[in-house]
């Protein structure tokens, strides 16, 4: 059964500052995707990983992938509170394009 | 525009009714899915389908029933057998092995 977990669940930080969240996943994968939502709203696709040692960045926030390790990082720079919201990795399996698996998401708060 | 659109955005039920939620999408897309969201909790799926007049049962099905007459819609019906219907539904939608899905706005159902 795939498992994609992330770490931590809840991150409250000082703005200014760095940090990184882990999404870690149980089978082989060649297809990670980073979602925001904010408090009741729907889902927002951030980026879409689909290679060993993609990187993407968009802004303060960069997202990479290693796909021999299973993981993904998504990293904050320099924080400030318009980021806050949760941050949800999703894997989908090798040679199945039918599903996608959620991680439970990370709720950030970035604290004035 | 081209999007995907949940109705209503708020629903409230009386314990023993089934209640039916709208999902229409005008992106082309073939395959279309349910999720339901708990609060501080990740994505759970219900169903899918992946072609008109198909559909699989994702992880928590029970309770549940879906229709996929038309490829731009995909309604969910919550049933009465459904023990803890309320929470937050998303609807989402996807090229048949695209790079990533789409989401709805949400419909946030309510049963007392």
């Amino acid at each position: 059964e795939l498992k994609v977990e992330q770490n931590p669940l809840f991150l409250s930080m000082q703005e200014g500052k760095n940090y990184t969240i882990y999404c870690n996943y149980s089978t082989t994968s060649d297809r990670l995707y980073w979602y925001r939502q904010d408090p009741g709203k729907s889902l927002e696709s951030l980026f879409v990983l689909l290679s060993n040692g993609a990187v993407k960045q968009e802004g303060r926030l960069m997202a990479s992938l290693d796909t021999k390790a299973r993981l993904s990082t998504l990293h904050i720079t320099a924080a400030v509170h318009d980021l806050s919201a949760t941050y949800f990795c999703a894997v989908v399996p090798m040679n199945r394009d039918d599903k996608i698996i959620f991680g439970k998401g990370t709720r950030l708060h970035i604290l004035p | 525009d081209g999007g995907i659109t949940q109705s209503p955005k708020y629903l409230f039920r009386k314990e023993g009714q089934n209640v039916t939620l709208s999902c229409e999408q005008n992106l082309n897309h073939d395959a279309m899915y349910w999720y339901r969201q708990d609060p501080g909790q990740g994505l759970r799926l219900i169903y899918y389908s992946q072609i008109v007049n198909d559909f699989q049962k994702g992880d928590i099905a029970e309770g549940y029933s879906v229709s996929r007459e038309k490829k731009e819609s995909f309604p969910l019906t919550v049933t009465s057998a459904q023990k803890n219907p309320t929470a937050f539904y998303l609807c989402a939608s996807s090229p048949i092995g695209g790079l990533e899905q789409y989401f709805g706005p949400g419909t946030r159902l309510t049963v007392t």
